[in-house]
């Protein structure tokens, strides 16, 4: 079955303390995004990816770092994380940017920083 | 600048109603456009690509109009299973400054389908 998949599902944490949540996909995508939803802000792309070793900043990435080692997975490190980082968050992959292209999503991430 | 606006909502709609709401994106630079379905605490997922001619599925009918840079959702016989937050979708080319993928969200449409 294709998918996405993250963990944890949920994290509850103490400021400061550093963390990693993993995401995996199992479609051979090039793509994958990690995104934080906020009520009222919607979703924002947090970082991304275009293949293997190749990320960049999305909207808000301040606070986390992400990396690419192997194509199907992409973890999001807060390395020191703080309460406003409290949020759920998403990680997408999809095959390529061109026309048509679905994002498929993980089941996401609640993160409680306390 | 890259942006998508939706209604926040939340819009109430009976049961078997038929439901329409739309989103306008400001980068006429954008390629393609979707709704995505976002139910409650969960991830979105795809409900329909939108296309230059529209495109039915079902119940769900998309339109997209170029010149006025909307596109809208229509919904008909309103199933107490549609209702979940719907989210416009622009897919920028990456030379514009979006994301790898190049989808910028809205922040989502809020539906309820009242029995």
């Amino acid at each position: 079955e294709a998918q996405v998949t993250q963990n944890p599902r949920y994290l509850i944490t103490v400021t400061g303390k550093k963390l990693t949540v993993t995401c995996s996909q199992n479609m051979n995508h090039e793509y994958m995004s990690w995104y934080r939803q906020d009520p009222g802000l919607g979703l924002r792309q947090i970082y991304y990816s275009m293949n293997v070793e190749v990320t960049d900043k999305g909207d808000v990435p301040e606070g986390y770092k992400v990396s690419r080692k192997e194509k199907r997975n992409f973890p999001l490190i807060l390395e020191s994380p703080s309460p406003n980082q409290t949020s759920l968050y998403f990680c997408a992959s999809s095959l390529t940017g061109k026309v048509d292209t679905e994002a498929f999503f993980g089941q996401g991430t609640r993160l409680t920083v306390v | 600048r890259k942006e998508v606006e939706q209604d926040p909502g939340p819009f109430n709609v009976p049961e078997g109603a038929t439901v329409a709401f739309n989103c306008t994106y400001s980068n006429s630079a954008s390629q393609s456009f979707f709704w995505y379905r976002q139910d409650c605490r969960k991830e979105p997922k795809l409900l329909m690509s939108v296309y230059s001619s529209g495109n039915e599925d079902g119940r769900f009918t998309a339109q997209l109009n170029r010149a006025s840079q909307y596109i809208s959702l229509l919904i008909r016989d309103s199933k107490l299973s549609d209702s979940a937050t719907y989210l416009c979708v622009a897919l920028l080319p990456w030379y514009s400054g979006g994301g790898a993928d190049g989808l910028t969200f809205g922040k989502g449409t809020h539906l309820i389908i009242q029995p």
